[in-house]
């Protein structure tokens, strides 16, 4: 089982719909998740921190992380096609290198 | 805030040739810099870590003696490609933690595609 089980999709949805994306994983000594969005041959960009449980909003972005599941989803709202491109989730037990899940390819249909 | 710039962001090379990429912090300071790489539609696949000041711990499987990383300062990390060879082209990206409450957190460069003639 790896670490950090992400579906790579592609999941194309039409604009304005609500997009749920998540990742479980296995590494219960994680306590730091984020969510990284990378449009084609650019570096990821940091969408979403979230430390422990609960969750973040932040403009059209909600973070929710659950412990007790192993279990994080990142909710965008009002989806645009601007929005279309590859969504990373990543986490840490601490001082140690993040571990990625495989990403998400988002398509955004207007 | 919070922004890493890499140099290039393409380059392109004769086979056997040496490159040399360049990441910078540019409005905070980095302990720990990481260096990965990314191949067409996967995840990224850290390469190294570095501390300043500090030997470069890689991981397993990464020729240390192939792919030189210096990080000479709290803003800047170098990535060398030594004897670069076709095999060897593929995307680069750096990210750099911040000193402080956020070293938890990796900020990421835009990427260098290197292509290897």
């Amino acid at each position: 089982q790896k670490e950090v089980e992400q579906d790579p999709g592609p999941l194309s949805v039409p604009e304005g719909a609500i997009v749920s994306l998540n990742c479980t994983y296995s590494n219960s000594a994680f306590q730091y998740f984020m969510w990284y969005r990378q449009y084609s041959r650019k570096g990821p960009e940091l969408l979403m921190y979230t430390y422990s449980s609960g969750n973040k909003e932040d403009g059209r972005f909600t973070a929710q992380v659950d412990k007790s599941s192993k279990y994080i989803s990142l909710f965008i709202r009002d989806s645009q096609p601007s929005d279309s491109a590859t969504y990373l989730c990543a986490m840490k037990p601490g001082n140690t290198p993040l571990v990625f899940g495989k990403g998400t390819r988002l398509s955004v249909i207007a | 805030g919070a922004v890493v710039s890499q140099h290039p962001s393409w380059v392109i090379c004769k086979s056997g040739t040496s490159v040399k990429i360049e990441c910078r912090s540019l409005d905070f300071q980095a302990t720990t810099m990481f260096w990965y790489r990314q191949f067409p539609k996967q995840s990224l696949m850290l390469m190294a870590t570095s501390n300043e000041g500090s030997k470069a711990t890689y991981e397993q499987g990464v020729e240390k003696d192939k792919f030189l990383i210096n990080h000479a300062s709290l803003t800047l990390s170098t990535l060398t490609v030594t004897s670069a060879h076709p095999e060897d082209s593929s995307f680069y990206i750096c990210s750099a933690a911040p000193a402080g409450r956020r070293m938890n957190i990796q900020y990421f460069g835009a990427g260098t595609r290197l292509s290897v003639l």
